[in-house]
This record gives structure tokens, C-alpha cells and sequence, in this order.
């Protein structure tokens, strides 16, 4: 089983901070995934990475990729309250997920 | 986007009894889906893998006998939680892989809460 981990387990900032939250492994992944998940619901994929040293955006949210693709990063820029939820990273066939990062964006 | 469906979204059962959730994808079809359970403030722990017309692969730890998956089609899986107990209490969430996707990417049901009294 490959593992990854997350960190910090834990992130409370005010509305218009930045964010980072790390993912890493000591093993190689062909890909990793990005989810965030809200209370009582199911995880929804943000972006997936493939290549050594990607970078991707989203609005607001900038995904990258290691070059050895062994690790990964999310930045949040100017966090909003809708930006409060699960982040979970992911990787590997059957998904090993990361413990996940609890971010809470204060009004 | 692709859609994976989950049924019941809660269910609430006696100790000692089954119980059968369902996982559909419906826009797409999956050669393999999987089946997790996440306890509160918790990350998600991988149960089983399940490929269409044979035989659920379930990690280390994970009765077989009392998580019976079954695959029997493209589109759907199905685990039934037999002979209940409270501590199977848990929030049971199902994804599927787009087999038509390069990179893999798992799209998830919306889970299911189970609580056995």
C-alpha cells in the first residue's frame, strides 16, 4: 500500500488569507488526486495530476505536482467561507487517501 | 461530469439484521468500483475492490463474509452488511472509475449512513 500524508490535519484562517496544505509519500505515483469533501457527503475530485512538476489552476485554488511525483500541493488564494471543508489527497490504483486536512474559513 | 448514485443515503437497522446499499454509476460505465468506509473526522479507508463479474479483492482487516460486494453489472454494485452490529455503524461511501479516463480519477457516490441500533 502506498502511503501519503497530509498536512497540517488542521487549518482555521480569516476569509481572505492564503492557504497551503502538502502531500506527501516516499513512493512514486503515476497520478495523484485532489478531493474536497463537505459533512455527510461524498468527496468531489477537484483536478488530478499526472506530470512531474505540473502545475494546475482552479479559480482560485493552484494544484502541484512534485517533480519526482512523489508529492503534491494545494494553495487557496484569498479563502473564502465556501473554501470550508475535507481536503483529500489521493493516489494509486485502489486510491490510498491521505488522513485529510480540515480547513475553516472564518467570516 | 461524471455521476456515481448511492441508495439509501441513511439507514437506520436493528442489530442482527442485512443491510443492502447500492452504488450506480449512471452516466458512465465502471469496470471497477470501490467501496470505503470514513468514521467521523476521518479520512477515507479503502474496504474492497470491485470488478465487474468476478470476485470483490478486500483489504487486510475486512471480513469478507460480512461485507458481501457484488458486481454485476457496468453500472452497478451492490454491499450488503450482514448481521448488523452497532459498531458497523459508519458512513459507507462507494466510487467508480471511468474506464475511458487515462488517469484513473474515481468519482464518488454521495455515501450512505448506517446506524445499527
Amino acid at each position: 500500500t502506498q502511503l501519503l500524508e497530509q498536512s497540517p490535519q488542521f487549518l482555521s484562517i480569516q476569509e481572505g488569507e492564503n492557504l497551503t496544505v502538502y502531500c506527501n509519500s516516499s513512493s512514486v505515483f503515476s497520478s495523484l488526486q485532489w478531493y474536497r469533501q463537505e459533512p455527510g457527503e461524498g468527496p468531489v475530485l477537484l483536478v488530478t495530476v499526472v506530470t512531474g512538476g505540473e502545475v494546475k489552476k482552479l479559480k482560485r485554488l493552484t494544484f502541484q505536482f512534485g517533480d519526482a511525483r512523489k508529492d503534491s500541493s494545494l494553495h487557496i488564494t484569498a479563502a473564502q467561507p465556501g473554501d470550508t471543508g475535507l481536503y483529500l489527497c489521493a493516489g494509486g490504483v485502489g486510491l490510498s487517501f491521505g488522513a485529510g486536512t480540515t480547513v475553516t474559513v472564518r467570516a | 461530469g461524471a455521476v456515481v448514485s448511492q441508495h439509501p443515503s441513511w439507514v437506520i437497522c436493528k442489530s442482527g439484521t442485512s443491510v443492502k446499499i447500492e452504488c450506480r454509476s449512471l452516466d458512465f460505465q465502471a469496470t471497477t468500483m470501490f467501496w470505503y468506509r470514513q468514521f467521523p473526522k476521518q479520512s477515507l479507508m479503502l474496504m474492497a475492490t470491485s470488478n465487474e463479474g468476478s470476485k470483490a479483492t478486500y483489504e487486510q482487516g475486512v471480513e469478507k463474509d460480512k461485507f458481501l460486494i457484488n458486481h454485476a453489472s457496468l453500472t452497478l454494485s451492490t454491499l450488503t452488511v450482514t448481521s448488523a452490529h452497532p459498531e458497523d455503524s459508519s458512513f459507507y461511501i462507494c466510487s467508480a472509475r471511468d474506464g475511458a479516463s487515462g488517469a484513473g480519477e474515481q468519482y464518488f457516490g454521495p455515501g450512505t449512513r448506517l446506524t445499527v441500533t
